[in-house]
């Protein structure tokens, strides 16, 4: 079953308009969550992560908020721009590395 | 550093032909993985090593094989390939102290 549900599978938004994307997981013993972005015909890059004892991290444009109780993250894109369009993997990763990724939402930044 | 390289880019198989998917980093990493990409479902971890002589199964690991004779190498081995396993595969590596996995530009396999 998947470990990592995401949410939603595509997203259109105007250039400047805020992306959000949602991702819930159920295993407790993942302890790092990191967001990757893929543009086409290239592997993934890690855009930004947080670990289970913040709620909350930022870099530059780039949000992550975490829920705990409720087993869900998000990831918040400001300021959207048509360079952001790709495609954004979820992940929960346990402490041996063994890392589960969502199913991908992808993004389209409209001028 | 070129980071993680994969070899070959594209690849079509006959059913039941076998093949070696190359997997080399420079970044000296102790872990690498396999991972395959298909549509609409993400990237499932097939095999994972977490140092030379040490390999382990991750989620999907069927009609897989993998070895880890060096730090820098970790091919991935299919015997008997079939439909099922045409999909794009990466291969990442990462330090053992940091969970951020580097990925290479994948092999885009197909099965016929």
């Amino acid at each position: 079953q998947q470990q990592v549900k995401q949410s939603p599978q595509s997203l259109i938004v105007q250039k400047g308009g805020i992306s959000i994307i949602n991702c819930a997981y159920e295993n407790t013993a993942f302890d790092y969550f990191p967001w990757y972005q893929q543009f086409p015909g290239k592997g993934p890059a890690l855009l930004i992560a947080i670990r289970p004892d913040v709620s909350e991290k930022k870099e530059g444009r780039f949000t992550i908020s975490f829920n705990k109780s409720a087993k869900q993250f998000s990831l918040h894109i400001m300021d959207s721009q048509p360079g952001d369009s790709a495609t954004y993997f979820c992940a929960a990763s346990r402490p041996n590395n063994d890392m589960r990724f969502g199913a991908g939402t992808r993004l389209t930044v409209k001028p | 550093n070129a980071g993680v390289t994969q070899t070959p880019k594209f690849r079509i198989l006959k059913i039941g032909q076998s093949m070696t998917l190359q997997c080399t980093q420079d970044m000296n990493h102790n872990y690498m993985y396999w991972y395959r990409q298909d549509p609409g479902m993400g990237l499932k971890l097939i095999y994972y090593s977490v140092g030379a002589g040490i390999t382990d199964k991750g989620e999907v690991p069927n009609g897989y094989n993998v070895s880890r004779s060096t730090t820098e190498d970790f091919p991935l081995r299919l015997e008997l390939a079939a439909p099922s396993q045409t999909s794009v595969y990466f291969c990442a590596s990462s330090y053992p102290s940091s969970n951020e996995q580097f990925f290479g530009p994948g092999t885009r396999l197909t099965v016929l």
